[in-house]
């Protein structure tokens, strides 16, 4: 089946400091991979995504590469803000035939940035 | 734009009573998912709708939960009766049917839903 492991949480860094989220996947096929993130109240807000190996996704100062010879999808950031605090899901979409939607989410990592 | 609307924001009720929850989705997005997240389980797909039709429920948890979607612009999803186990944050989220399955889903901030 499909699956997202990610890194547990929860982080706390200070601010401007270097940020990875450590995300590895299981799926058939080639998988479109996503970071979507959550603020406090708030409903999850898509941050970046990438559909084939390779690709690189980026917003915000946040990046993450699809590699599929390590099925890794790590989200980093180079200096973080406080702005920065939420929860981080990682999350794929098995791409396959016919038109299935559902994403596979991870478990989430909550991020706190310090001042 | 207007995103995912959904009501109500908070629920408290008592265990045995009927619930109903509301989203309307993003106009012209013709998918609709339920999802439903909680610190022990994480987030849970329950189901979801495309053109109105649901399309997969397996992870409707059991018979005491059905959701609908009459038309294009509404759904609801009703726990008849409620338990205090189904205390939880309830998401809806749509996307676009173009474009393939990479479209992104956007979501409402959710209903938190406690069962007394």
């Amino acid at each position: 089946g499909n699956s997202v492991t990610q890194m547990e949480g929860p982080v706390t860094l200070s601010e401007e400091a270097f940020l990875t989220i450590n995300c590895t996947y299981t799926a058939t096929g080639y998988p479109s991979l996503f970071w979507y993130v959550q603020y406090p109240g708030e409903g999850l807000q898509l941050l970046l995504k990438a559909t084939k190996a390779d690709d690189k996704g980026s917003n915000k100062g946040f990046e993450a590469t699809y590699r599929k010879e390590t099925t890794s999808f790590h989200l980093e950031k180079g200096s973080v803000q406080v702005s920065d605090s939420a929860v981080y899901f990682c999350a794929l979409i098995p791409i396959s035939s016919g038109s299935a939607r559902q994403l596979t989410f991870g478990s989430g990592t909550q991020l706190t940035v310090l001042p | 734009d207007a995103g995912v609307i959904q009501s109500p924001r908070h629920e408290v009720t008592e265990m045995g009573q009927e619930v109903t929850l509301r989203c309307k989705p993003i106009s012209g997005h013709d998918y609709l998912f339920w999802y439903r997240q909680t610190m022990m389980r994480g987030l849970e797909l329950l189901i979801y709708f495309n053109n109105n039709v649901p399309i997969d429920d397996s992870g409707m948890p059991e018979d005491r939960f059905s959701a609908k979607m009459p038309n294009a612009s509404f759904s609801t999803l009703k726990i008849q009766p409620s338990e205090p186990r189904d205390s939880a944050v309830y998401f809806c989220a749509s996307s676009r049917g173009t474009g393939g399955p990479n479209q992104p889903q956007h979501f409402g901030d959710g209903t938190r839903l406690s069962i007394l």
